[in-house]
C-alpha cells in the first residue's frame, strides 16, 4: 500500500551507541519531515526537508542529524544517543502545498538506557 | 512556538458534542486537524487554509478565524470511534516558517458508551 515506511518499529540503544532510522514514501512527496513526540509535549519538529536536497532545523534539532537521500528517503541519525532522546520518532511526508495535510509513518519507539 | 489546545482533555458519552480550540500568537496560513489513536501514527483529518473557511467531514467540522489566529474543531454527535487524541498544527507565514507544521500539546477525547 502506498504511504510511509518506517523502521525499526522498536530499539534499544546504551547511552554513547549511535543509529539511523529510516524513512521512505512512494507518494512523489516533495517535503519530508521527523518529528518526535513525547508524553504530554504533543510532535515537535526535528528536521525537514522542503525539496530534495534541501534539509532545515526544526524545534529540537540538537543531538540528530538528517539525509534527504533522494526524493524518496530521508533518514535521521543519532549520533551519539542520550536517555533524553527516548522517544517515539515519526517520520511524515506531503505535496509540496500540503494542502492534502501530512502522511505519517508508524512510528520507531526508541528507548535510550 | 507551538499553539495552544484548549481543553487538555474532554470526557463525552456517545452522542454528544464538543469543541476544541487551537490558538496561535503567529499569523496563520493554514491550520490542520489530526487525530492519534492509542499507540498508532496521527491520521490527517482536514485542512483549513487563510481565508476563514470552514469545512466538514462526516460529523467533524472545523472553522478558522486568521485574524484571531484561532481555530475550532467541532464534533458532534460524537461515536465511539472518535475516542483518541486531537491535534491541530499551525503553518505560520514567512520568517523560514512555511512548509512546516507546529503542533499543539493535544486534546485527550474519551467517548463512553
Amino acid at each position: 500500500n502506498a504511504g510511509v515506511t518506517q523502521t525499526p518499529k522498536f530499539q534499544v540503544l546504551k547511552t554513547g551507541q549511535s543509529m539511523t532510522l529510516q524513512c521512505a514514501q512512494d507518494m512523489n512527496h516533495n517535503s519530508m519531515y521527523w518529528y518526535r513526540q513525547d508524553p504530554g509535549m504533543g510532535l515537535r519538529l526535528i528536521y525537514y526537508s522542503a525539496s530534495e536536497g534541501t534539509t532545515d532545523k526544526g524545534e529540537v534539532p540538537n543531538g540528530y542529524n538528517v539525509s534527504r537521500l533522494n526524493k524518496r528517503e530521508f533518514s535521521l541519525r543519532l549520533e551519539s544517543a542520550a536517555p533524553s532522546q527516548t522517544s517515539v520518532y515519526f517520520c511524515a511526508s506531503s505535496g509540496f502545498t500540503g494542502y492534502y495535510g501530512y502522511t505519517f509513518g508508524s512510528g520507531t519507539r526508541l528507548t535510550v538506557v | 512556538q507551538q499553539p495552544v489546545q484548549s481543553p487538555q482533555a474532554v470526557i463525552l458519552r456517545e452522542g454528544e458534542d464538543a469543541v476544541i480550540n487551537c490558538s496561535s500568537s503567529k499569523a496563520l496560513y493554514s491550520v490542520h486537524w489530526y487525530r492519534q489513536k492509542h499507540g498508532e501514527a496521527p491520521v490527517f483529518l482536514m485542512i483549513l487554509l487563510k481565508g476563514g473557511e470552514q469545512k466538514g467531514h462526516e460529523k467533524i467540522s472545523a472553522s478558522f478565524n486568521e485574524k484571531k489566529q484561532q481555530s475550532s474543531l467541532y464534533l458532534t454527535a460524537s461515536q465511539l470511534s472518535y475516542s483518541g487524541t486531537y491535534f491541530c498544527g499551525t503553518e505560520s507565514l514567512g520568517g523560514g516558517s512555511n512548509y512546516k507544521l507546529t503542533f499543539g500539546k493535544g486534546t485527550l477525547l474519551t467517548v463512553n458508551p
